[in-house]
């Protein structure tokens, strides 16, 4: 257990939804990352939050956006739900010292 | 640019040695890390490198790093069923998130 929880575990949804996918960060990490695992595109960088700031933004679309709040958990909110978007999202945290991320068990949308 | 490449697949005997291999591209990456993907399961940091360091040992696990080749190395001894999983390389150019490989899948056979 890497202490990095993440809600739901699995969605599934329509064309054209909206949804918002949480995560929790370990203990006293202040950054957080999110990633998607996708069949075709391996693991892909999304978007970084530091202390409730974006730090840095990957290949994140428009239609998706996240935010860290003050108790330092995030959300990923993706809208327009497009077929291709079912993957698995992962978040992850670090310590101040950036070297180490650790990863939760992942969120996996399924988009019908 | 940045780029990650590894071999798709692996497949060892039971009690043999794994080598899973990586290839990155940007000499500016101060740590590169292996991670380990069990099915349905998320990723756990299995260990990591930093970049002026040339080899890691951590129980069943020995990192060797060519940093010259830009060549990384996951050698896993006495493999066990339990290590059938997707191993992933990952680099951390400069101060920047993580850029993965496309993941090695190793197969044990008993």
């Amino acid at each position: 257990d890497s202490g990095v929880t993440q809600t739901p575990k699995h969605l599934i949804t329509a064309t054209g939804q909206r949804v918002t996918l949480r995560c929790s960060p370990r203990s006293g990490d202040l950054s957080v990352y999110w990633y998607q695992q996708s069949l075709d595109q391996g693991l892909q960088f999304l978007i970084q939050y530091y202390n409730g700031e974006e730090r840095a933004k990957g290949n994140i679309l428009e239609r998706f956006s996240a935010q860290q709040f003050p108790d330092l958990h995030s959300e990923l909110n993706l809208s327009s739900l497009e077929l291709g978007d079912s993957a698995l999202y992962f978040c992850a945290s670090s310590p101040l010292s950036g070297e180490t991320q650790y990863f939760g068990p992942g969120t996996r949308l399924l988009v019908l | 640019g940045e780029d990650v490449e590894q071999s798709l697949f692996l497949s060892v005997r039971e009690g043999d040695s794994s080598v899973i291999n990586c290839t990155y591209t940007d000499s500016s990456s101060t740590y590169l890390y292996w991670y380990k993907q069990e099915p349905g399961a998320g990723l756990q940091l299995l260990t990591y490198i930093f970049s002026n360091m040339d080899m890691k040992q951590d129980q069943r696990l020995t990192v060797l790093l060519n940093k010259k080749d830009k060549h990384l190395s996951l050698r896993i001894a006495d493999t066990q069923t339990g290590d059938s999983a997707i191993y992933f390389c990952a680099e951390r150019p400069g101060n920047t998130p993580l850029v993965f490989g496309k993941g090695t899948r190793l197969s044990v056979i008993a």
